[in-house]
């Protein structure tokens, strides 16, 4: 139950194309689903998030879905760029403040 | 603000060698957590401090893992006796007042353990 399964693993995508990656859990009481992104050699940075009660978030290409009674979020990255390449991870807070983490996708953009 | 500093960025050692990892969090910042990432097992937490008192010490591999936070500044992570198996990327993060909502991560310390 306090388990976030992401996938895909890996992901390649043409420059300009539309990045997605989804993730599903079980705990109808986590509260908060973030995105973070990480580079090579580099902790994870938040991308982007969102809480229950919205359905979409955007934020300039990034954008999350949300979709409650299925109990699933996706991230959508619009036009995009080389510079987007990196590991991507959502994750889920729980009543005790804790994230509880995807496996991370690794996004590959090709020039 | 400079972020959270870990120290050091790289440790090599010979498996049975004492590890000594350290995080100084964000000024401010109330919540400390430790994780270690690997390709096989992702990201997970180890253990994580609510205002210097350990909360969750559940993600702890064992007894060799220890973790410190003598003040609100300063935290340290300690393996006694490291094991190759110990191998990773091991990051602090931090969070504001009010709980988790954005971890700031450190820039990480790769161990590795021969």
């Amino acid at each position: 139950q306090q388990q976030v399964k992401q996938s895909p693993q890996s992901l390649i995508v043409q420059k300009g194309g539309i990045s997605i990656i989804n993730c599903a859990y079980e705990n109808t009481a986590f509260d908060y689903f973030p995105w973070y992104q990480q580079f090579p050699g580099k902790g994870p940075a938040l991308l982007i998030a969102i809480r229950p009660d919205v359905s979409e978030k955007k934020e300039g290409r990034f954008t999350i879905s949300f979709n409650k009674s299925a109990k699933q979020f996706s991230l959508h990255i619009m036009d995009s760029q080389p510079g987007d390449s990196a590991t991507y991870f959502c994750a889920a807070r729980g009543s005790n403040y804790q994230l509880i983490w995807g496996a991370g996708t690794k996004l590959i953009i090709k020039p | 603000d400079a972020g959270v500093i870990q120290s050091p960025r790289h440790e090599v050692t010979e498996m049975g060698q004492e590890v000594t990892l350290r995080c100084k969090p964000i000024s401010g910042h109330d919540y400390l957590f430790w994780y270690r990432q690997t390709m096989m097992r992702g990201l997970e937490l180890l253990i994580y401090f609510n205002n210097n008192v350990p909360i969750d010490d559940s993600g702890m591999p064992e007894d060799r893992f220890s973790a410190k936070m003598p003040n609100a500044s300063f935290s340290t992570l300690k393996i006694q006796p490291s094991e190759p198996r110990d191998s990773a990327v091991y990051f602090c993060a931090s969070s504001p007042v009010g709980g988790g909502y954005e971890q700031y991560f450190g820039p990480g310390t790769r161990l590795t353990v021969t």
